[in-house]
């Protein structure tokens, strides 16, 4: 599986906007480019995901550069609830039996922590 | 509750013990997910189910055995754990490209 690389941690203060960065340099043409957060005591929660166009949703924006090999996630405020353990993961999409899914391995990730 | 339920949320067992960890989701998912989550490491996937067949083992310890019923329902069954099989066990599953993770079980060997 292609590795991603991403800060240990970063800092923001609330009302700012986050800016969570990841390099995948050995990213192939089939990987999408996954984002999860971990809030403590929590399992990971789906934030966005994407393939080539950049991505919006409501809870965050992601920017693939066009070669694909690096990828930001964007909070356009951060809350204190942001605060979390965010991954930067690529899966490829595989098909079976009639439907599709992608095996995701977790790295480290980014601690965010969020100021008031 | 994210649509991916796990039960106990918290379970301590001896290393003689055996016990069950339970996940359900009714989410019309048909891949399920066993991860594994220990203290300051990333998570482990170690079993995956895609229509009920398995189609993933990471050379998990056969102390580790997975059931899969049916796409709603998958079970982690113990026995025989040693200490440093405490950790976080989470279930997840996806239908196309976004997982839903439950909440997971704590477990704690004795």
């Amino acid at each position: 599986d292609a590795k991603t690389t991403q800060p240990n941690s970063m800092e923001s203060n609330e009302e700012e906007p986050v800016h969570l960065p990841c390099n995948h340099s050995t990213i192939s043409g089939t990987d999408y480019i996954h984002w999860y957060r971990q809030l403590p005591s929590q399992g990971p929660e789906y934030v966005i995901h994407g393939l080539t166009s950049n991505v919006n949703n409501r809870m965050a924006s992601l920017a693939i550069a066009e070669d694909r090999k690096s990828s930001t996630l964007i909070l356009h405020r951060a809350t204190l609830r942001d605060a979390a353990v965010y991954y930067c993961i690529l899966s490829p999409s595989r098909n079976a039996g009639g439907t599709s899914y992608g095996k995701l391995t977790f790295g480290q990730g980014t601690i965010l922590t969020v100021h008031p | 509750e994210t649509g991916v339920t796990q039960t106990p949320r918290h379970l301590v067992m001896g290393m003689t013990n055996k016990k069950s960890l339970k996940c359900e989701q009714h989410l019309g998912h048909n891949a399920m997910y066993w991860y594994k989550q220990s203290a300051k490491k990333p998570l482990e996937l170690m079993f995956v189910y895609n229509f009920k067949e398995q189609t993933e083992n990471n050379s998990v310890p056969s102390r580790f055995s997975p059931e899969c019923p049916n796409s709603s329902h998958l079970f982690l069954h113990l026995h025989t754990l040693q200490p440093e099989d405490s950790a976080l066990y989470l279930c997840a599953s996806s239908q196309g490209s976004g997982y839903t993770f439950g909440s997971g079980t704590r477990l704690t060997v004795v």
